[in-house]
């Protein structure tokens, strides 16, 4: 089974702030990986697929890079909604595997 | 639009066997390309995927719960089933359905109905 480990698990910043949060896959899954916020007592949304694509209707200040082994999801300027959990999933293989999470807190 | 509901039971005892629907609107699981799947999620804790089922009654399962997992889809009903078989407090979780997208993504995601395992 392919595995995905995130980084970090947690972090804390404030309005305005520009994050990052990796995703790396135990062996190359290319492009296919995807990207899903959920919010506290809310449904998983999707956020990007294939690695870099942005689903219709997400802010263009969401961002995300990488191919093989290496993802990141970028905010540019963290706004008062995106406070969340942040998952990644690759669609390599089966088992669909989803990374731990990255809880995205209030500074 | 695509809408997903989960129902089933909140309160199941251990070594019973969980029962869960999902109804569907918006595709048809009949249509070339479509599928549906089943995630969990413990309390606190991150997502887990169990189970995918597509148009052609091909199905995948998590290899770790495969033994107790069945998928089956009545496609006149737009209706998904997932059974798991000997459950166990450590399941208890909220079950989610969801929309299987090509390239093997999940958009959108059903509510959610939260499953307690306890005597």
């Amino acid at each position: 089974d392919i595995q995905m480990t995130q980084s970090p698990s947690s972090l804390s910043a404030s309005v305005g702030d520009r994050v990052t949060i990796t995703c790396r896959a135990s062996q190359s899954i290319s492009t296919y990986l995807n990207w899903y916020q959920q919010k506290p007592g809310e449904a998983p949304k999707l956020l990007i697929y294939a690695a870099s694509s942005l689903q219709s209707g997400v802010p263009s200040r969401f961002s995300g890079s990488g191919s093989g082994t290496d993802f990141t999801l970028t905010i540019s300027s963290l706004q008062p909604e995106d406070f969340a959990t942040y998952y990644c999933q690759q669609s390599y293989s089966t088992p669909l595997i989803f990374g731990g999470g990255t809880k995205v807190e209030i500074k | 639009q695509i809408t997903l509901k989960e129902s089933g039971p909140t309160l199941v005892k251990p070594t019973q066997t969980l029962t869960l629907t999902c109804t569907f609107s918006g595709f048809s699981l009949s249509s070339s390309g479509e599928g549906v799947s089943w995630i969990r999620q413990p309390p606190g804790k991150a997502l887990e995927w169990l189970a995918l089922i597509y148009w052609d009654d091909d199905k995948r399962y998590n290899p770790s719960l495969k033994s107790r997992l069945t998928i089956t889809k009545d496609t006149s009903k737009n209706q998904v089933v997932l059974t798991m078989t000997n459950m166990d407090p450590v399941d208890t979780g909220t079950y989610y359905c969801a929309h299987r997208s090509l390239g093997e993504l999940f958009d959108p995601w059903g509510q959610g109905t939260l499953v307690t395992v306890s005597s």
